[in-house]
């Protein structure tokens, strides 16, 4: 099956640097990548998703970058607000039968003030 | 947009108990999943339900079992709980069997 690796499991940075969080993939199958934003006690919210046919897709402070070939994805956050402080998970999915998402770890991201 | 929701919120069990958790869909979603995900750690896949037929299954016992009704709102039930069923199970919905999925606020389990 799909096994999803993301690093780094913690990540602290100061307020209007960039954060850059990475994940590797197993099965060269995988099509969707999406990204999930999980605050503390709450539910994981989707943030970003790329699908194999795109490289980079962005959306306003967020971008997401896709290797095929070396089977990496990169979910890169600029300018960083004390908001954005939360837990992030990569996920990986092909477009099988029932399309289940492997998430990786998760990576805690603390932005200082 | 009616949002996923989920209940109980939070649930306490003894070992051997049963528990039922319930999910519904976002409108107009026909597809339910189900993750576990342990404390600190990424959700896993339990399984999936369309058209209220199982459509997919993680690595799970058969003690993890589950229904969808035909408006699309979905059940999990857990039978012989252990200790390590102690997580927070969050169910997903999407409209078709897809990637993209949105997830309820899950329901917070705990087997003592």
């Amino acid at each position: 099956g799909e096994n999803v690796e993301q690093h780094p499991s913690t990540l602290s940075v100061q307020e209007g640097d960039s954060a850059v969080i990475k994940c590797t993939y197993s099965d060269s199958a995988s099509n969707y990548f999406p990204w999930y934003k999980q605050e503390l006690g709450k539910r994981p919210q989707l943030i970003i998703d790329i699908r194999s046919n795109v490289g980079e897709k962005k959306d306003q402070r967020i971008a997401v970058t896709l290797n095929k070939t070396a089977k990496h994805f990169s979910l890169h956050i600029t300018e960083t607000q004390p908001e954005d402080s939360a837990v992030y998970f990569c996920a990986a999915s092909r477009s099988s039968n029932d399309y289940k998402l492997s998430f990786g770890a998760g990576t805690t991201v603390t932005v200082r003030a | 947009e009616t949002g996923v929701t989920q209940s109980p919120t939070h649930l306490i069990k003894t070992r051997g108990q049963q528990v039922t958790l319930r999910c519904s869909s976002q409108s107009g979603h026909n597809t339910v999943s189900w993750y576990q995900q342990a404390l600190g750690q990424g959700p896993q896949f339990i399984f999936q339900y369309y058209r209220e037929e199982e459509n997919g299954r993680g690595n799970f016992p058969p003690r993890f079992s589950g229904l969808q009704f035909p408006n699309y709102s979905s059940e999990l039930n857990v039978n012989a709980l252990e200790l390590d069923d102690s997580a927070l199970y969050l169910c997903a919905s999407s409209l078709g069997a897809t990637n993209e999925q949105f997830f309820g606020p899950g329901t917070r389990l705990t087997v003592l």
